[in-house]
């Protein structure tokens, strides 16, 4: 079941924020974000495993709570390098598959 | 660390010819999988595997798609005979057991 992200897309201005959310409705073992510039392959920014946790990757951080199979990445004081579009892939049930689905992306602009 | 390798980086055919893509994984890696990328369908999980036998083929679209991985250094995705629908990109990705997912550059396919 594929994940749902919203929004489809959004417009920064540098140094603005963003939310960018995930929403599955099957159970889930773990949420990865994944970044993919136009013209390339998408690049893993972080895995979060159930159990509610919080991580954070310099100005990009994010949440997963497992109850509402959701997930949200976070942007913050974003930069031009951040634009580009954004996946969560979701792996489903008691995991130790690396099997991921792949929601349908939320594609980031900032201008500067 | 040359990352995955695939092969040919473009493929461009006509509608009835076969299609075979390469893919070269990680030295190390223990999963392999190839997504497809388009603009209506985003990026399908086609198949995956895990020490070199076919886990998952579900997402594989029809018969006339085929994957074979003969050992852990290399894997096919092979469509005979191809249509002009399977125009996408493809990824292949290996990973370590449940580790992030290492994506290859793609192959941009064609097929007129």
């Amino acid at each position: 079941q594929q994940p749902v992200q919203s929004p489809q897309a959004v417009i920064l201005r540098e140094g603005e924020d963003a939310v960018i959310n995930c929403s599955s409705s099957k159970a889930l073992y773990s949420v990865h974000w994944y970044r993919q510039k136009h013209g390339e392959a998408p690049v893993f920014l972080m895995i979060l495993l159930k159990g509610g946790e919080q991580k954070g990757h310099e100005k990009i951080s994010a949440s997963f709570n497992e109850k509402k199979q959701q997930s949200s990445l976070y942007l913050t004081a974003s930069q031009l390098s951040y634009s580009g579009t954004y996946f969560c892939g979701t792996e489903e049930g008691s995991g130790n598959t690396g099997k991921l689905i792949f929601g349908q992306g939320t594609t980031l602009q900032v201008k500067p | 660390d040359a990352g995955v390798i695939q092969s040919p980086r473009h493929e461009v055919t006509e509608m009835g010819q076969e299609v075979t893509l390469r893919c070269k994984p990680i030295s190390g890696h223990n999963s392999l999988f190839w997504y497809r990328q388009t603009m209506m369908r985003g990026l399908e999980l086609l198949i995956y595997f895990n020490n070199n036998v076919p886990i998952d083929d579900s997402g594989m679209p029809e018969d006339r798609f085929s994957a074979k991985m003969p050992n852990a250094s290399f894997s096919t995705l092979k469509i005979q005979p191809s249509e002009p629908r399977d125009s996408a990109v493809y990824f292949c990705a290996s990973s370590l057991s449940t580790s992030p997912l290492h994506f290859g550059n793609g192959t941009r396919l064609t097929v007129t």
